[in-house]
């Protein structure tokens, strides 16, 4: 099974900040990789998919980038609203989580 | 507008049985994998189950394998979750996501609003 190594599990940041998120991949998983956004007693939301690919509707102060094992979201000019937990997912062998980095204040 | 709508959770006591449903619409809901993620009290997300468009092709995580049961009716447009011999770990939030793909990639978009399962005597 592919294990994903996110970090950091937590950070803290001021609006405006630009933040960086990494997930590493146990092996090789090409561009399968999907960022997700959540809120607390919300359902996640897809910010990223194919590893640099903006989700219709998403600000564009987020971005995705990295193949392979080595994956990153940035979060620029970091807003009120950003403040929340973020997860990685692979999806190219069955699907397995991140362990999720909360962006405090 | 796509949406996703779970429902069949509650509290169910260790070794019982518990059946999830996910209504769809807005989508042709044959032509999409369906997928179960799952999230305990202040945990993180656990991806749970996953089954393709036909329901010909099911894949389960290793915590659930042999106890729980994704199925589809490609006619009624609902995802299913037979849970089977629940245990205390298995207390969460259950929700129900639709499988997007591309050439080089797949993601769940959207998700269901969630259903708790609370597993307790």
């Amino acid at each position: 099974d592919i294990q994903m190594t996110q970090s950091p599990s937590s950070l803290s940041a001021s609006v405006g900040d630009r933040v960086t998120i990494t997930c590493r991949a146990s092996q090789s998983i090409s561009s399968y990789l999907s960022w997700y956004q959540q809120k607390p007693g919300k359902a996640p939301k897809l910010l990223i998919y194919s590893a640099s690919s903006l989700q219709s509707g998403v600000p564009s102060r987020f971005g995705g980038s990295g193949s392979g094992t080595d994956f990153t979201l940035t979060i620029n000019y970091l807003q009120p609203e950003d403040f929340a937990t973020y997860y990685c997912l692979q999806s190219y062998s069955t699907w397995a989580f991140g362990q999720g980095t909360r962006v405090e204040v | 507008e796509v949406q996703l709508l779970e429902s069949g959770g509650g509290l169910v006591q260790p070794g019982g049985s518990l059946r999830l449903s996910c209504a769809a619409s807005g989508f042709t809901f044959s032509t999409y994998g369906m997928s179960w993620v799952r999230q305990a009290p202040g945990k993180g997300l656990e991806w749970v189950s996953s089954i393709s468009g036909s329901g010909d092709n099911t894949y389960y995580a290793d915590s659930v394998k042999g106890r729980f049961t994704i199925s589809r009716d490609n006619s009624k447009n609902i995802l299913y979750m037979q849970m089977n011999s629940l245990r205390a770990e298995d207390t969460a939030a259950y929700y129900c996501g639709r499988i997007s793909s591309s050439i080089k990639s797949n993601w769940f978009d959207p998700w269901g609003q969630g259903t708790l399962v609370i597993v307790s005597s």
